[in-house]
């Protein structure tokens, strides 16, 4: 079955610590993509980062990097150097390919803190 | 600019009412999302499209309706079925063979 947890619900960091959002993920597929997005109090969801199954390199943006292991099933986020503007909820989500296009699943997400 | 709308961005409802809520976007994609997210929670389906005049069941799709007439528009209506609709609503949408999905700011939806 497919499944996204991530099990941290709010985290709280003072700013310029690093802090890592970890997604463990479940599937019985061999071709899937993870993802994460941001959700600023605004509330709309930002795309920041697709993954598919076959690339498990890590990427760094900026101050944010992933770490995708198939090993453990994970797909975590860390951020650099965190500022007051990275508030926000996180999400990371997994999607498969069925009969009616892609299915995409969210987890519950975690709620960052940064303090100035 | 390119970019996914939604309207209203809060809508009240009072018992017994159907309200409908506005999706449009003018990326060119073919498919079409609706999710419900309540508090503290992730988001959760309730239908998609992935071609005009077509569209399936999520996970929760009962007490709401869809229609997909136009590839811009994707219109949600909550109907009277639904006993606990309030919740944030947010639209999203796919180029047709690409999993990456992009949403719009949401709505927000009020029960009185």
């Amino acid at each position: 079955a497919q499944k996204v947890t991530q099990a941290q619900t709010e985290i709280s960091v003072v700013e310029k610590e690093d802090v890592t959002l970890d997604c463990v993920y479940e599937t019985r597929d061999t071709t899937y993509y993870l993802f994460w997005y941001k959700q600023p109090p605004s509330g709309e969801l930002v795309f920041l980062i697709r993954r598919n199954s076959f690339d498990e390199q890590n990427e760094i943006s900026g101050r944010y990097s992933w770490n995708f292991q198939k090993s453990t099933s994970s797909f975590n986020f860390t951020i650099t150097a965190s500022q007051v503007v990275d508030s926000a909820v996180y999400f990371c989500a997994l999607s498969e390919v069925n009969t009616g296009g892609f299915k995409t699943i969210f987890g519950a997400g975690t709620r960052l803190f940064v303090k100035a | 600019d390119g970019g996914i709308t939604q309207s209203p961005k809060y809508l009240f409802r009072k018992e017994g009412q159907n309200v409908t809520l506005s999706c449009e976007q003018n990326l060119n994609h073919d498919a079409m999302y609706w999710y419900r997210q309540d508090p503290g929670q992730g988001l959760r389906l309730i239908y998609y499209s992935q071609i005009v005049n077509d569209f399936q069941k999520g996970d929760i799709a009962e007490g709401y309706s869809v229609s997909r007439e136009k590839k811009e528009s994707f219109p949600l209506t909550v109907t009277s079925a639904q006993k606990n609709p309030t919740a944030f609503y947010l639209c999203a949408s796919s180029p047709r063979g690409r999993e990456t999905q992009y949403f719009g700011p949401g709505t927000r939806l009020l029960v009185l």
